[in-house]
């Protein structure tokens, strides 16, 4: 299977909380990232948090991390339409630092 | 100019052709990237360099070379390609390999049609 695994689609609406989830396979991964592509751009670090955390929140956005199952997710709140973007997670491990990404997320935010 | 720059942001090439596909960074980086991204796949990382010399070669096909003249400036090399090598192809930096979070900084990608 893949390193990391995300789901290909979600769709909400607008107001609502979107949460979009991550699997990952290296145990002693360092940092767990998130990024953003906004259409016809290129990605951009929305977030990360550092393996020794649990939760990390930033304004809107919430990162959960679940170690023990490999897990991560991030919440957004207030779902705008501006947040209508591909969400890629990512890790790396101590050493080089050089993220391995998954599929990407695309979040679709309808009225 | 700021950031990760990348130019053509559109190529459309036959299989015969040679082309290339330019990439420089403004933000005084000593790393740059290659990355594959293709519908539905994970992100794929295809080259590394850090203080210009290569130190990741992700299993790329011959067809593909890079070349690194500085930290600044990255090329991608491309010569008789086939069709599933149509996609988008994004550059990136980082400070270096070593330390910090590791956050990578992309450009606007290179859309590679192979005909």
């Amino acid at each position: 299977g893949e390193d990391v695994e995300q789901s290909l689609f979600l769709s909400v609406r607008e107001g609502d909380s979107s949460v979009i989830n991550c699997t990952y396979t290296d145990s002693s991964s360092t940092y767990l990232y998130w990024y953003k592509q906004e259409p016809g751009a290129g990605l951009q670090l929305l977030t990360y948090i550092f393996s020794n955390m649990d939760m990390k929140q930033d304004q809107r956005l919430t990162v959960l991390l679940n170690k023990k199952d490999k897990h991560l997710s991030l919440r957004i709140a207030d779902t705008q339409t501006g947040d209508s973007a591909i969400y890629f997670c990512a890790e790396s491990t101590g050493g080089s630092y050089i993220p391995t990404f998954g599929r990407g997320t695309s979040l679709i935010v309808h009225p | 100019e700021t950031g990760v720059t990348q130019t053509p942001r559109h190529l459309v090439m036959g299989m015969t052709n040679k082309k290339s596909l330019k990439c420089e960074q403004h933000l005084g980086h000593n790393a740059m990237y290659w990355y594959k991204q293709s519908a539905k796949k994970p992100l794929e990382l295809m080259f590394v360099y850090n203080f210009k010399e290569q130190t990741e070669n992700n299993s790329v096909p011959s067809r593909f070379s890079p070349e690194c003249p500085n930290s600044s400036h990255l090329f991608l090399h491309l010569h008789t390609l086939q069709p599933e090598d149509s996609a988008l192809y994004l550059c990136a930096s980082s400070q270096d390999l070593a330390g910090g979070q590791g956050e990578l900084f992309f450009g606007e990608g290179s859309r590679l049609t192979v005909l």
